[in-house]
């Protein structure tokens, strides 16, 4: 089955203890993205990866590592987490040209205390 | 860059009603809409898109049309039932990366 994979879904932790975010997809997507959800703000974009060992930040980067050394595997760094950064976050793919649909995996919840 | 904006933040119906949102976008470039339908607990998944080289597109009770002199386009969903329910998200695209509008919660009554 065709599928963004995010894991864990839930995450309780504490401010300043790094973690780590997996996200794999199975449909051969070029193009990789990270966002946060957060109340009234919709989807923000985060980091994006056009291919293996080619990123770029999105719109709120500030606090977050990406790296991208297969193309399946997109993981996201918080080095230092903090309590704003207590948010929905979903992992993307999509193929790597225009007009292609994202597709998600079911997001992570994160809290930071 | 692109810039998308989508009204109304939340549109409550009746069983059976219908329900439109609306989005409007900046960027004249832009040539591909999809429309996403996220459930609670679930990742947004896309339920429609139009191109620009179209005016409307149908999938059974679910309809979008684009207004490019205007740089609008909206989600009309008919017979609205309660699995309707969700936030629904609206995006532009000029490549491969969208620009999110903030999303429409819909609640439908039964």
């Amino acid at each position: 089955e065709a599928q963004v994979t995010q894991n864990p879904r839930y995450l309780i932790t504490v401010t300043g203890k790094k973690l780590t975010v997996t996200c794999s997809q199975n449909m051969n997507h070029e193009y990789m993205s990270w966002y946060r959800q957060d109340p009234g703000l919709g989807l923000r974009q985060i980091y994006y990866s056009m291919n293996v060992e080619v990123t770029d930040k999105g719109d709120v980067p500030e606090g977050y590592k990406v790296s991208r050394k297969e193309k399946r595997n997109f993981p996201l760094i918080l080095e230092s987490p903090s309590p704003n950064q207590t948010s929905l976050y979903f992992c993307a793919s999509s193929l790597a040209r225009a007009n292609s649909p994202l597709h998600f995996g079911n997001g992570t919840r994160l809290t930071v205390t | 860059g692109e810039n998308v904006e989508q009204h109304p933040s939340t549109l409550s119906v009746q069983e059976g009603d219908s329900a439109v949102i609306k989005c409007t976008y900046s960027d004249s470039a832009s040539n591909y809409f999809p429309w996403y339908k996220q459930e609670l607990g679930k990742g947004p998944q896309l339920i429609i898109d139009i191109r620009s080289n179209v005016g409307e597109k149908k999938d059974q009770r679910i309809a979008v049309t684009l207004n490019k002199t205007a740089k609008h386009f909206s989600l009309h969903i008919t017979e609205t039932q309660p699995e309707d329910s969700a936030v629904y998200f609206c995006a532009a695209l000029g490549s491969y990366i969208p620009t999110f509008g903030r999303g429409t919660s819909l609640i439908v009554h039964p």
